[in-house]
Formats: C-alpha cells, structure tokens, sequence
C-alpha cells in the first residue's frame, strides 16, 4: 500500500541554523510533490510545489529537493526563526493522468526553534 | 477576508446524532475538497467536487458520510448516526483547475473540530 512518512519525532533546533526534513514514499508514482506548513488548531498553508522533473526548488529561505529514484524529499529552512516553529507536511499528488486531483500527506514532522 | 470558511469551528456532539458542516471556498474556485485529521496525523482525502460534480470519493467515506456542493460554490458534510470514532478535524479546501498539468494548490479552511461523546 502507499506510504508516506516523515520523521516522527519532533525536530528542535537552535536559532540560526538550518532546519532539514525528510518525506520518503513508497508504492507511489507522484507528478509533484508540495510542502504545506501547519500551526495549531489552524489549517496547512501551502509553501512550495516541486513537479517530478525537477531536482530542486527555492523560496527566499525555503529549499526543497526531490529524488523520485531514491523516492525521497527534503525541506530545508535556512537561517531558521522561532516563527518558524510549526508542523510541516508533505503532500504527494499524481497530476491529471492518474489518480485523480487529490492530494496523499504524510504524517508531518514537528519543527521547534529555539533561542 | 477572501480564503477558505469553515463553520462552525467546533462542534460537539452525542453519539448517533446527526451533524452537518458547511465550507464556503475562496469564490472564483472551482475545485473543493474535503479532507479529515486527528491528532499526530496528517489530512486525510475524503471526496473532491469540481464545480458542482463529485468526481471521487475515499473508501474513509463510509455511507454514513454524505457531502454535496449544490450550486458549485459552498459545500456541506454530513455525518449521520455519529460515532465516537468520527471525532477528528475536517479540514476544507479549494483550488482553481488550472490549464494543462497546472499545479493543484489547495488553500486550506481552518477547519471544524468534531468531538463525539
């Protein structure tokens, strides 16, 4: 069956440095992959979209890469703030020629910056 | 304020009551979405309506469950005979069909929080 996962456990990091998440897949074919952001009780803001033919993607402090070989992606946040802090999920989604319009998310990771 | 409408926030209920919530989304989008979440888990896909069609619906979606989007503008769920298990966030979306591949962004309501008792 199809899987998603990103790192369980909450990701604490010190003001400053760079935040990196990962999102693997398995038993999924996507024609893009898209990164929300989530804070508590609130709804995913989508953050940047990266399509299968791409390696890498940018937005101001925001990275991300996508390797549909070793079926993975990561996020990355530079010069990370404690407004960063938030839960980040990645969305999987196959396009117009299958599956439909939907996105699949995984299970998000909890990112924490601290002073 | 211009994004996705949930209503209403919260919602509590007793077991084997009938509930129903409304999602009004960003206006000029013709795609909508709906989607469940409980704690620790990301959304999951319920059913998606392009303008007032539903084109496909999860096996989550039990036929308990019901939602519509009559005109193609607002959308309603409804759950009838609640069960404790039912207790999660509903989560709305929309998005514009865009030409060729396009990128199906979806913007997100702040959703409706059901606890079930």
């Amino acid at each position: 069956s199809q899987k998603i996962e990103q790192n369980s456990e909450a990701l604490n990091i010190q003001e400053g440095k760079t935040a990196t998440l990962t999102c693997n897949y398995t038993n999924y074919s996507p024609a893009y992959l898209q990164w929300y952001r989530q804070d508590p009780g609130r709804g995913p803001v989508f953050l940047l979209l990266i399509r299968e033919n791409e390696k890498e993607k940018r937005k101001e402090r925001l990275k991300v890469t996508f390797d549909t070989t070793l079926k993975q992606s990561l996020f990355h946040i530079t010069a990370s703030q404690p407004a960063d802090s938030a839960t980040y999920l990645c969305a999987l989604g196959r396009g117009l020629t299958g599956g439909g319009n939907k996105l699949t998310f995984g299970t998000g990771t909890q990112l924490k910056v601290e002073l | 304020d211009t994004g996705v409408s949930q209503n209403p926030r919260h919602k509590i209920t007793k077991r084997g009551q009938n509930v129903t919530f409304r999602c009004d989304p960003i206006s000029e989008h013709n795609r909508l979405y709906w989607y469940r979440q409980t704690l620790g888990q990301g959304p999951e896909f319920l059913t998606y309506f392009q303008n007032e069609a539903q084109l496909e619906k999860s096996r989550l979606l039990s036929d308990r469950f019901s939602a519509e989007r009559p005109k193609g503008s607002f959308s309603t769920l409804e759950i009838q005979r609640t069960e404790q298990g039912d207790s999660a966030m509903y989560l709305c979306a929309s998005s514009l069909k865009p030409p060729g591949q396009g990128k199906n962004i979806q913007y997100f309501g702040a959703g409706t929080r059901l606890s079930v008792l």
